[in-house]
């Protein structure tokens, strides 16, 4: 059964930092792509980042670009998401999803999402 | 950037068709993923490549994609449907979503 586990939200101050973890298993992680997807409260799903299957490509949205690093550890079957700079509007809960391997590049399947809050 | 613009909100009565669309830019030309999303819950994936359904969701949620529009369809929609629903496709490896359209089932 393909699980996915996020860890590693919480609160932290406007400037701070946070790494958000994804656990995976179930399934062969280095032969598919991941994304991370944020919602904000109120507000509808945003793309924030992905990583190829062997992790030597990465993409972000310019609302996190030169701030955010995505990074994935084979070894452990990991996705994280290194945040930087956090602002007020990076507060979101924040869902890793798996990516099948279609021209369409659908997400099959999600976790339970984290909340992360930057407040001070 | 790209664009993807759904109607805030779209009603139906139990057992009608609900049909949800996603304008963009030679959207026709892009493969579009549709996405239901309850409060509190993970987003499920409900229609990819256009018009393809995963192995576990109902025939009645269907698709298409021509021109500048994509659209979800939702025969004889039932409770259970009611959510949000998003579109999203790829832009240049960015990835993006509408602005999400909430179903409502009176």
């Amino acid at each position: 059964e393909v699980q996915l586990l996020e860890s590693g939200g919480g609160l932290v101050q406007p400037g701070g930092s946070l790494r958000l973890s994804c656990a995976a298993s179930g399934f062969t992680f280095n032969l598919y792509a991941m994304s991370w997807v944020r919602q904000a409260p109120g507000r509808g799903l945003e793309w924030v980042s992905a990583i190829s299957g062997g992790g030597g490509n990465t993409n972000y949205a310019d609302s996190v670009k030169g701030r955010f690093t995505i990074s994935r550890d084979s070894s452990k079957n990991t996705l994280y998401l290194q945040m930087n700079s956090l602002r007020a509007e990076d507060t979101a809960v924040y869902f890793c999803a798996r990516e099948l391997v279609y021209s369409s590049r659908p997400m099959d399947y999600w976790g339970q999402g984290t909340l992360v809050t930057v407040s001070s | 950037s790209y664009e993807l613009t759904q109607p805030p909100s779209v009603s139906v009565s139990p057992g009608q068709t609900a049909s949800i669309t996603c304008s963009g830019d030679d959207l026709g030309d892009n493969f579009v993923s549709w996405y239901q999303k309850k409060p509190g819950q993970s987003p499920v994936l409900v229609i990819f490549q256009d018009k393809m359904r995963p192995s576990g969701i109902p025939e009645r949620f269907s698709g298409s994609n021509s021109g500048n529009t994509a659209t979800l369809t939702i025969s004889g929609t039932q409770a259970m449907d009611e959510a949000d629903y998003y579109c999203q496709a790829w832009d240049s490896s960015t990835g993006v979503f509408g602005g999400g359209t909430k179903v409502t089932v009176l």
